[in-house]
Order: structure tokens, then C-alpha cells, then sequence
């Protein structure tokens, strides 16, 4: 069974840093894109960053580019999300998702993580 | 930067069949892709490659596509349905966009 785990969220304060991770299982991490896809609260989704199977391709929304970092270590089947200079606008809860390629090299998000919510106060 | 709009309710009665609508410049050459999510819950994938459903989802799930517009039809609506619906899709670059979301209401 696919299995996605969020762990790291928190209470941070504006301006701060938080590490989630994720934690997969289920399936042969190394050979899959996988993602950060947040929520704020009664809020839409709105994708955050994505790192391909090997890691050697990373990219990010315009929201977070220069403060977020997406990182994986498929030895241990975990995927990071370095978040430094946190704003009020970043609370949301944050899901991993993995990609699932439907050919054409185009690609849906097929399992995702339960989440886990980061708040961002002052 | 790259937007879907869907519209952001729709109300059905049990047993009617609802209609979803997603629109993006992009969507004649990229697929969509199409999200549940109820309350408290992570998102599932409904539909891929905008019409083909994934193993799983009842056959009264079914998606189409035709030119800037695509649409995911929920047939004989049950209470079970009621939820937010999400489409996704790209640009072409390496970058992704969900829809604004689209609560159904089952009355």
C-alpha cells in the first residue's frame, strides 16, 4: 500500500524556519516525481515545488522561490521542504504528492500525505 | 501567470448530474486532471489525462474536454459527492496550477 507521511509542522513565528518531511513507503520512491502541494485555511490548493526521481531537477511556485527548498533522500524514501522566512501567508497545511506520469511526460498527483499544518504567527 | 477558473459553486439534487467547468489558454495541448477533497481530507484524483478514471473511482465519474474548457461530470449525484472538486493542470512549462475549486452542493 502507497503511504505518504508529513511530519515537522508547527508554530513558527514570521520571519522564522521549519523542515517538514515526508516519509514514503509503499512503492520504489527512487522512480517518481513527488511534490509540495499547501492549503491555507478555507483557501484553495495551490502547488508549492517539485523535485524529479533523481533530485537533479527542482522546481517552485513564485510564492516561495528563494525561500523554500525542496530536497529527497531516496536511500531513505523521505522528501524535505526547507522553509526559511516565513510569512503570515505560508500558513497552510502542507501535502507531499506523489506524480504519477499518464504519458506524454505529462503528469497527476495519483497519492498524497494527510498533511500537516504550519502556522505562521507574529 | 498560467490560471484554471472553475466556477466556484454548484447545487444538485440527488440523482441529477452535475457539471464541472475548468478553463485555462492551455488546455487544448495539456491534460487536466481532477481532485476530490472533503472536508478534513487530502485530495484524491477523480480523473487524469482528462477523461480516463483511475482504478477505483465509480464509473459515474467521467471527464471531457473540448477546445479552452474542460469538464468533469459526476452522473446520478449521491450525497456521498458532495465535496470540493479541483481541476489541475500545466502550461507546458515545469510548473503546476490547480483550479480555484468548486464546492458541490447536494440539496
Amino acid at each position: 500500500e502507497v503511504q505518504l507521511v508529513e511530519s515537522g509542522g508547527g508554530l513558527v513565528q514570521t520571519g522564522g524556519s521549519l523542515r517538514l518531511s515526508c516519509a514514503a513507503s509503499g512503492f520504489t520512491f527512487s522512480t517518481y516525481e513527488v511534490n509540495w502541494v499547501r492549503q491555507a485555511p478555507g483557501k484553495g490548493l495551490e502547488w508549492v515545488s517539485s523535485i524529479s526521481s533523481s533530485g537533479s531537477h527542482k522546481y517552485y511556485a513564485d510564492s516561495v522561490k528563494g525561500r523554500f527548498t525542496i530536497s529527497r533522500d531516496n536511500a531513505k524514501n523521505s522528501l524535505y521542504l526547507q522553509m526559511n522566512s516565513l510569512r503570515g501567508e505560508d500558513t497552510a497545511v502542507y501535502y507531499c504528492a506523489r506524480a504519477q506520469d499518464y504519458g506524454g511526460n505529462q503528469r497527476g498527483f495519483d497519492y498524497w500525505g494527510q498533511g500537516a499544518l504550519v502556522t505562521v504567527s507574529s | 501567470s498560467y490560471e484554471l477558473t472553475q466556477p466556484p459553486s454548484v447545487s444538485v439534487s440527488p440523482g441529477q448530474t452535475a457539471r464541472i467547468t475548468c478553463s485555462g489558454d492551455a488546455l487544448p495541448k495539456q491534460y487536466a486532471y481532477w481532485y476530490q477533497q472533503k472536508p478534513g481530507q487530502a485530495p484524491v484524483l477523480v480523473i487524469y489525462n482528462d477523461s480516463e478514471r483511475p482504478s477505483g473511482i465509480p464509473e459515474r465519474f467521467s471527464g471531457s474536454s473540448s477546445g479552452t474548457t474542460v469538464t468533469l461530470t459526476i452522473g446520478t449525484v449521491q450525497a456521498e459527492d458532495e465535496a470540493d472538486y479541483y481541476c489541475q493542470s500545466t502550461d507546458g512549462s515545469d510548473t503546476y496550477v490547480f483550479g480555484t475549486g468548486t464546492k458541490v452542493t447536494v440539496l
